[in-house]
């Protein structure tokens, strides 16, 4: 297995374009993760998914944010309307639930620039 | 509820140094912690965990011992590389068995110089 893959890896719009980024999991996983993070921070959860099933989601995500999970396996984040202070770098992660370390592998990210 | 304090970066320091970077913790529970590394451009790669108190957990050259009664999990290194020069981000995580999700600290940033 190859790993965590994000498409695309960087994505310059314009302010209120719509943009959508792709995740594929590990192919074994179940969980799918969202997160955002910022210049000088850590990554800050958006929402998550276990198979098709989005389980939680961050006071983070507002309504301009959607994700889907649609066969349980690669999911889609979509921003509507962007704004400049959504750029970012968006990460996703995958893990097994149900095994006992449940540890999260992270995809290299999406770089988001708003203008 | 749960949060992660790192030390301040950059720590800057010369090849073949001695590293150690701070991470305290906070948490209801009994966590799980982790320390990632992000190389620049990149996301972030799981460096070593530990699960419970007084485990140590270790991988290329870094450890790091989880320290119940200090609620510490400091990463170290005996001589770092130039390739070492990233950021480093401590996490925990809370309910292994249930909603899994992380807390991580700001993130600190290692510079080696040769």
């Amino acid at each position: 297995d190859t790993g965590v893959s994000q498409d695309p890896r960087h994505k310059i719009t314009k302010r209120g374009q719509n943009v959508t980024f792709r995740c594929d999991p590990i192919s074994e996983h179940n969980r799918l993760y969202w997160y955002r993070q910022t210049l000088g921070q850590g990554p800050e959860f958006l929402t998550y998914f276990q198979n098709e099933a989005q389980l939680e989601k961050s006071r983070l995500l507002s309504d301009r944010f959607s994700a889907e999970r649609p066969k349980g396996s690669f999911s889609t984040l979509e921003i509507q309307r962007t704004e400049q202070g959504d750029s970012a770098m968006y990460l996703c992660a995958s893990s097994h639930f149900g095994s006992f370390q449940e540890t999260q592998y992270f995809g290299p990210g999406t770089r988001l620039l708003v203008l | 509820g749960n949060s992660v304090t790192q030390m301040e970066g950059p720590v800057t320091l010369s090849e073949e140094a001695f590293l150690t970077i701070n991470c305290t913790y906070t948490a209801t529970g009994y966590p799980s912690l982790f320390w990632y590394v992000q190389y620049p451009g990149e996301g972030l790669q799981l460096l070593l965990k530990a699960t419970k108190a007084d485990d140590k957990g270790s991988n290329k050259g870094f450890e790091a011992t989880y320290r119940k009664e200090t609620t510490s999990f400091h990463l170290e290194k005996g001589s770092v590389q130039v390739s070492d020069s990233a950021v480093y981000f401590c996490a925990l995580s809370d309910l292994p068995g249930g909603s899994y999700i992380p807390t991580f600290g700001r993130g600190t940033s290692l510079i080696v110089h040769p």
